[in-house]
C-alpha cells in the first residue's frame, strides 16, 4: 500500500523567500512520485513528477523537488516565492504510471509581501 | 482547447436523494478518472473509465457509479445521498498510452452540498 504524509497543513513566507513544502511517502515498490498545486476554485495542475529517471526534477513555475530514497522523501522548493505561488499544493504517490494515485493531505503555501 | 470541463459547478441535494455530475475530458484523451474532495483533504479516488467500463475502483462503495460514453465523456451518480458525501467532486482525463496517471488534466470539480 502506497501513503503520503505532508508535514504542516500550513506554510507561509514572505515574497522573494526560499519555499520548502515536504512530503514523505511510504511504498512498497520503487514510486512514481507527483507534485499538484490547485489555485482557489480551480482543479489541480501537475507541477512536476518523478518515475525513476533523474532525482533532481524541475517543473513548472520554477519549482523543482529531489527524490530522496534513503529518507522516503520528495520535497519541493523553489528559491524564490511570488505571491502568485499563493495555493493549495499536494504530494502524490503511484506504484507506476497506470495504477491510481494516492494524494496527501495538502499544504497550504501563504505568501506575504 | 477547452480543458476538462465539468458540470454543474456547483449542487446542493438532499438526504436520499440521488446526483448526476458530468465531465467532458480533455481534447485527446480517453481516460477519465473520478476523485472525491472532502474538506481540508487530498483528492480520494473513486473510478476510472476506458472504452466505456470501469477500469479501477477505489474504495467507495456501490451507490457510487459511473458511466463513459463512445465520446470519452463521463457521469459520476451517486444514489442514496448521504451527509458525508458533501465534497469537491473532480473529474482528470489522460491518455492511456502515454501512462493513464503519470500526467492527469483535471478540472475546476463540483462542489456537492448535501443537507
Amino acid at each position: 500500500a502506497q501513503s503520503v504524509t505532508q508535514l504542516g497543513s500550513h506554510v507561509s513566507v514572505s515574497e522573494g523567500a526560499l519555499v520548502l513544502l515536504r512530503c514523505n511517502y511510504s511504498s512498497s515498490v520503487p514510486p512514481y512520485l507527483f507534485w499538484y498545486v490547485q489555485y482557489p476554485n480551480q482543479g489541480l495542475q501537475l507541477l512536476l513528477k518523478y518515475t525513476s529517471a533523474a532525482t533532481l526534477v524541475k517543473g513548472i513555475n520554477g519549482f523543482e523537488a529531489e527524490f530522496k530514497k534513503s529518507e522516503t522523501s520528495f520535497h519541493l522548493t523553489k528559491p524564490s516565492a511570488h505571491m502568485r505561488d499563493a495555493a493549495e499544493y499536494f504530494c502524490a504517490v503511484s506504484p507506476s504510471g497506470y495504477s491510481t494515485l494516492t494524494f496527501g493531505k495538502g499544504t497550504m503555501l501563504l505568501v506575504s509581501p | 482547447d477547452a480543458g476538462v470541463t465539468q458540470s454543474p459547478t456547483h449542487l446542493i441535494k438532499t438526504r436520499g436523494q440521488q446526483v448526476t455530475l458530468r465531465c467532458s475530458p480533455k481534447s485527446g484523451h480517453d481516460t477519465v478518472s473520478w476523485y472525491q474532495q472532502a474538506l481540508g483533504q487530498g483528492p480520494q479516488f473513486i473510478f476510472q473509465y476506458y472504452e466505456e467500463e470501469e477500469r479501477q475502483r477505489g474504495n467507495f462503495p456501490d451507490r457510487f457509479s459511473g458511466h463513459q460514453f463512445p465520446n470519452y465523456s463521463s457521469e459520476l451518480n451517486v444514489n442514496a445521498l448521504l451527509l458525508g458525501d458533501s465534497a469537491l467532486y473532480l473529474c482528470a482525463s489522460s491518455h492511456t498510452e502515454q501512462g493513464w496517471n503519470e500526467k492527469l488534466f483535471f478540472g475546476s470539480g463540483t462542489q456537492l452540498s448535501v443537507l
